[in-house]
């Protein structure tokens, strides 16, 4: 099955500094990469997602670059604030008619990041 | 309105013990899922239901049993709980069977004794 590297797995950044997060996948079929937010004893939420057919994606300060030649997605943040610290995880999904991992996320390990005022 | 609600948000147990987790979506959405979050945060799912069928079942001990009495309704059953059972059960829902946004429950805080 798929599998996704994500890193680094702890990223601490001054109020303003842009943060970078790196996942790799395996799974050159995989065409939907999903981002999602997990603040302190919250849920994860979606906060930015990317199909195969771009290459970059942006919402305000968030961007989500994708290589497909690399088999690698990036989630950029612009002028962090403190409200941006949480685990931010990454996630590759492979084409809904591949039996039986439809709708299926493979997701990283997670990436903490704490944005310092 | 709560879109994706679990209860119990907080399980404390004996080892040994049955328990059961439950999860609603008034989402209208037709998949629903049960993810592990263990205490290095690592989301692993474990079982996938489209409109009652399941469709993903992880490699997961037997002792865990998903049951989808509709396609809004999904509970979760571990037998003989341990002490490696303990995490964050997460239940998640989704519009299709494709990739689509997956919104997740509030989480149950599972600790076993």
């Amino acid at each position: 099955g798929e599998n996704v590297e994500q890193h680094p797995s702890t990223l601490s950044v001054q109020e303003g500094d842009s943060a970078v997060i790196k996942c790799t996948y395996s799974d050159s079929a995989s065409n939907y990469f999903p981002w999602y937010k997990q603040e302190l004893g919250k849920r994860p939420q979606l906060i930015i997602d990317i199909r195969s057919n771009v290459g970059e994606k942006k919402d305000q300060r968030i961007a989500v670059t994708l290589n497909k030649t690399a088999k690698h997605f990036s989630l950029h943040i612009t002028e962090t604030q403190p409200e941006d610290s949480a685990v931010y995880f990454c996630a590759a999904s492979p084409p809904a008619d591949r039996g039986s991992t439809l709708g299926r996320l493979y997701f990283g390990r997670g990436t903490q990041l704490t944005v310092w005022p | 309105d709560t879109a994706v609600s679990q209860t119990p948000k907080y399980l404390v147990t004996q080892m040994g013990n049955d328990k059961s987790i439950k999860c609603e979506q008034n989402l209208g959405h037709d998949t629903m899922y049960w993810y592990k979050q263990d205490s290095k945060k690592f989301l692993k799912i474990m079982f996938s239901y489209n409109n009652k069928e399941l469709i993903i079942n992880e490699t997961v001990p037997n002792r865990f049993s998903p049951k989808s009495p509709d396609k809004a309704h999904l509970n979760l059953h571990i037998n003989s709980l341990e002490l490696g059972d303990s995490a964050v059960y997460f239940c998640a829902s989704s519009l299709g069977r494709g990739q689509e946004t997956q919104y997740f429950g509030p989480g149950t805080r599972l600790l076993v004794l």
